[in-house]
């Protein structure tokens, strides 16, 4: 059974800092993983999608990675602002069990001004 | 404008109660979604749908209940069964099940026992 880990839990930085989330999974056996942002009280946003055959996708201040090897997979974030606060969930599809997705507790990043 | 359509955004519901979220799509996608979210914590699979007139058990399915009658649309009802209802939850929907594509997430409903 796949099971997807997110480390931290929780993250307070500084304005403009450079930060990195982190996502790992137990089963290489995916299709895709994503990024979503979830702002308190509302659904999830896409911001990323990665393929498994993909090394890494960027989206302006964001880059997420991909090691299907290891079974991680990091957000980057770039000259973070206080907009970027929010919590930050990734979720990966299987390639077995009819495909579905497996979330991750997320991390609720919070970026000071 | 295309995009996933839940309502109500609040709803309180009586112990011993029937309740059903609405879920609607414009984007033409054949699968749909419902997952629940507790607080802290990651979404959890409910009910799926591939196609119309067909759907399957999640991870956590006891206590709840669809249907998909039409491609657009996939209620889920929360029957007097779910003896901790109170969530946070959440319909997607995407291109077809499995494979290369991406999931769309609508706005949430929040479910509330009084």
């Amino acid at each position: 059974k796949q099971e997807v880990t997110q480390i931290p839990a929780a993250l307070s930085v500084p304005e403009g800092e450079n930060l990195v989330l982190n996502c790992s999974f137990t089963d290489s056996a995916i299709y895709n993983l994503q990024w979503f942002r979830q702002d308190p009280g509302k659904g999830l946003t896409s911001l990323l999608l990665i393929q498994s055959s993909q090394r890494e996708q960027t989206s302006g201040r964001l880059n997420a990675s991909l090691d299907k090897s290891s079974g991680r997979s990091t957000l980057y974030i770039a000259a973070s602002q206080p907009g970027d606060s929010a919590t930050y969930l990734c979720a990966v599809r299987g390639n077995t069990n009819a495909g579905k997705s497996t979330f991750g507790d997320g991390t609720t990043l919070t970026v000071k001004p | 404008d295309g995009g996933i359509t839940q309502s109500p955004k609040y709803l309180f519901r009586k112990e011993g109660q029937n309740v059903t979220l609405s879920c609607e799509q414009n984007l033409n996608h054949d699968a749909m979604y419902w997952y629940r979210q507790d607080p802290g914590q990651g979404l959890r699979l409910i009910y799926y749908s591939q196609i119309v007139n067909d759907f399957q058990k999640g991870d956590i399915a006891e206590g709840y209940s669809v249907s998909r009658e039409k491609k657009e649309s996939f209620p889920l009802t929360v029957t007097s069964a779910q003896k901790n209802p109170t969530a946070f939850y959440l319909c997607a929907s995407s291109p077809r099940q499995g494979g290369d594509t991406e999931a769309f997430f609508g706005q949430g409903t929040r479910l509330t026992v009084v």
